[in-house]
């Protein structure tokens, strides 16, 4: 079975400070892994993925990911943060047999001025 | 890019009535679409796979007769709660994957959500 841990239900930074948000994934099989952004009441954005090519993955925003195979990990940063950057963040996982995401938990990043 | 969407965005209901909500990839064809259901504060849990012509494969602890999904044609997936009652107000959200893209079927887009109330 799959599953994704994120820690830290809430991150706060200051604007202009480095953004780091954590992701470990449990996964049997080689993954596909994701992160997406919700803004309130709306549906998702992808903002990067890993599907097997290069382990750094760079995505819209600025943001970028790399996934780690002996960490278990695929935690996303942005150097500096943007007022514009604070929404939920969402990392799933999924793998060539399943095609259904599975989210973790989610985590609230807040920027402040 | 490819785009989903989703009919209604928000929709009030009373109690033992039933809703029916559209998903629609305008741009591509899925033959799988997603399911899921998102309370307030909390993360997305997939509540079903519908596949194009023929029945959805529905997630352990959802209830297949309550949450009817049909996928009639490749750009259409509906689901309708029947029945409904305040605790299955919450915010629904459909996705789609497009096997003829660049991620193969490994990519899904997700429409902007249904925002259900049930009174």
């Amino acid at each position: 079975a799959q599953s994704v841990t994120q820690l830290g239900s809430h991150v706060s930074v200051s604007e202009g400070a480095l953004v780091l948000l954590r992701c470990n994934y449990s996964s049997s099989v080689p993954p596909y892994l994701f992160w997406y952004v919700q803004y309130p009441n709306q549906g998702l954005q992808l903002l990067l993925k890993y599907t097997s090519a290069a382990t750094l993955v760079k995505g819209i925003n600025g943001f970028e990911a790399e996934f780690k195979k002996s960490e278990t990990s695929f935690h996303l940063t942005k150097p500096s943060a943007h007022m514009s950057d604070a929404a939920e963040y969402f990392c799933a996982v999924t793998d060539t047999g399943r095609r259904a995401l599975t989210f973790g938990s989610g985590t609230r990043l807040q920027v402040q001025p | 890019g490819a785009v989903v969407s989703q009919h209604p965005s928000w929709v009030i209901c009373k109690s033992g009535t039933s809703v029916k909500i559209e998903c629609r990839s305008l741009d591509f064809q899925a033959t799988t679409m997603f399911w899921y259901r998102q309370f307030p504060k909390q993360s997305l849990m997939l509540m079903a796979t519908s596949n194009e012509g023929s029945k959805a494969t529905y997630e352990q602890g959802v209830e297949k007769d309550k949450f009817l999904i049909n996928h009639a044609s490749l750009t259409l997936s509906t689901l309708t709660v029947t029945s409904a009652h305040p605790e299955d107000s919450s915010f629904y959200i459909c996705s789609a994957s497009d096997p003829a893209g660049t991620s193969g079927s490994y990519e899904q887009y997700f429409g902007p959500g249904t925002r259900l109330t049930v009174t």
